[in-house]
């Protein structure tokens, strides 16, 4: 597609209950990166996907974050047994190859834990 | 620790004029500082990326500063309308040429017409 795709694009959940957030890339870009932002704070790194390469999930807050990337393409984060501080914005970026290009951001998932 | 810092506090300038935002880094030696345009309920728009070997990019009427000995970038809009009005990110890679940014909190910038 012509940009990054994400969905929903609001989430409101239980606490407890675990969530799938999808993230579609721009084709060609490979990788893909998986900030939050909670309300009036910056981006926080969650995970980075580069190629065929093993992800970085240091940014990843606690084992109940897991997220995949399938075919290089597509890529879904997991929040299970959702908390209350979990709720914010999940914003999905992708890349192309090379230095030059910045990140393109998708207009993210607003997630709220009740 | 490392750190990125940007004003926190908004940023009001009269329109047509030069509007000038900071981001300071401690403990960190980037290949890259890129700076990000976001509007409320949206994501970030890249703008401008500059490396460790340029001093000065342009692009339009942005202008961007890299001081690499201050550990410093500048972030100019001239002639600032109020359609520039939004939050201002500043990026940089946290391990020189990872091309894995972390951000800065944001400057918000409001131009009055």
């Amino acid at each position: 597609g012509a940009g990054v795709s994400q969905s929903p694009s609001n989430k409101v959940t239980e606490k407890g209950k675990d969530v799938e957030l999808r993230c579609d890339p721009i084709s060609g870009h490979t990788a893909l990166y998986w900030y939050r932002q909670s309300l009036g704070q910056g981006l926080e790194f969650l995970i980075y996907f580069q190629g065929n390469s093993a992800p970085d999930k240091s940014g990843l807050p606690s084992d109940r974050f897991s997220a995949e990337r399938t075919g290089g393409s597509v890529s879904t984060l997991t929040i299970q047994r959702t908390q209350q501080e979990d709720s914010a914005v999940y914003l999905c970026a992708s890349s192309p190859p090379g230095t030059g290009g910045g990140y393109t951001f998708g207009s993210g998932t607003r997630l709220t834990v009740v | 620790s490392q750190k990125i810092e940007q004003n926190s506090e908004a940023l009001n300038i009269q329109e047509g004029k030069t509007a000038t935002l900071t981001c300071n880094y401690t403990n960190y030696s980037p290949a890259y500082l890129q700076w990000y345009r976001q509007d409320p309920g949206r994501g970030p728009v890249f703008l401008l990326l500059i490396r460790e070997n340029e001093k000065e990019k342009r692009k339009e009427r942005l202008k961007v500063t890299f001081d690499t000995t201050l550990k410093q970038s500048l972030f100019h809009i001239t002639a600032s309308q109020p359609a520039d009005s939004a939050t201002y990110l500043c990026a940089l890679d946290v391990t020189s040429g990872t091309y894995k940014y972390i951000f800065g909190t944001g400057t918000r910038l409001k131009v009055l017409a």
